[in-house]
């Protein structure tokens, strides 16, 4: 079964709009957290913003927002004020067990426009 | 402080071919992983390793062996290359910090097995 899933194969936004990425996970862990990384067309994967699923409140990096909704085992990625920069593949991972192995969705590729 | 490099960046491999690909880290971290990447699958887990000296089998294992001899170096072996093993990937390690530490990837292989 699958451990993460990404709904939204592709999606454009607007420069200086806010985007709404999708992640949903199944686990029966208690702990477990949850990663999002962003892979531009070079390549390397970079890491943007983790939630513990502990966190009382959600998690904030810069434009980057993580919406947690914990029941719905849910935990969307918003970019706010998307630039032009921000056109790359995001994933979102879930981090299970004590040796930290981490379970990728399929990705959204997303688009900026000018 | 280079992170994490891997050897070879690309490579071209004949079926049945054997090689082998080498991650190192510089960040003297106890967690290092190994993964391949394909179009509209993410990243999957090929092996890991917990410590020198160990290593453990991730989701996809079959076709490929690793060791872990030195704590800064972790390779993938393909004993007998096949088509099915045309892949990006991707080395990972992390350290021993709390539940919120990050993987750090490297640039990635690009293997194409003909």
């Amino acid at each position: 079964a699958q451990k993460i899933t990404q709904t939204q194969p592709g999606m454009f936004v607007q420069e200086k709009e806010a985007v709404t990425l999708d992640c949903t996970y199944d686990t029966s862990d208690q702990s477990y957290g949850l990663f999002w990384y962003k892979q531009p067309s070079s390549g390397e994967m970079i890491f943007l913003i983790y939630q513990g699923s502990y966190d009382e409140q959600n998690a904030t990096e810069g434009r980057y927002s993580l919406n947690f909704q914990k029941a719905r085992k849910s935990a969307n990625l918003v970019i706010s004020a998307s630039q032009l920069g921000d056109s790359a593949m995001y994933f979102c991972a879930m981090r299970e067990g004590n040796d930290y192995k981490l379970s990728f969705g399929a990705g959204t590729t997303v688009t900026v426009r000018a | 402080n280079a992170g994490v490099t891997q050897t070879p960046k690309f490579r071209v491999l004949k079926t049945g071919q054997s090689m082998t690909l080498l991650c190192a880290q510089d960040m003297n971290h106890e967690y290092m992983y190994w993964y391949r990447q394909d179009p509209g699958m993410g990243l999957r887990l090929i092996h890991y390793s917990v410590g020198e000296g160990t290593t453990a089998k991730g989701e996809v294992p079959d076709g490929y062996n690793v060791s872990r001899l030195k704590k800064q170096n972790f390779l993938l072996g393909l004993e007998s290359a096949a088509p099915s093993q045309t892949s990006v990937y991707f080395c990972a390690s992390r350290g021993s910090g709390g539940a919120q530490e990050t993987q750090y990837f490297g640039p990635g292989t690009r293997l194409l097995v003909l």
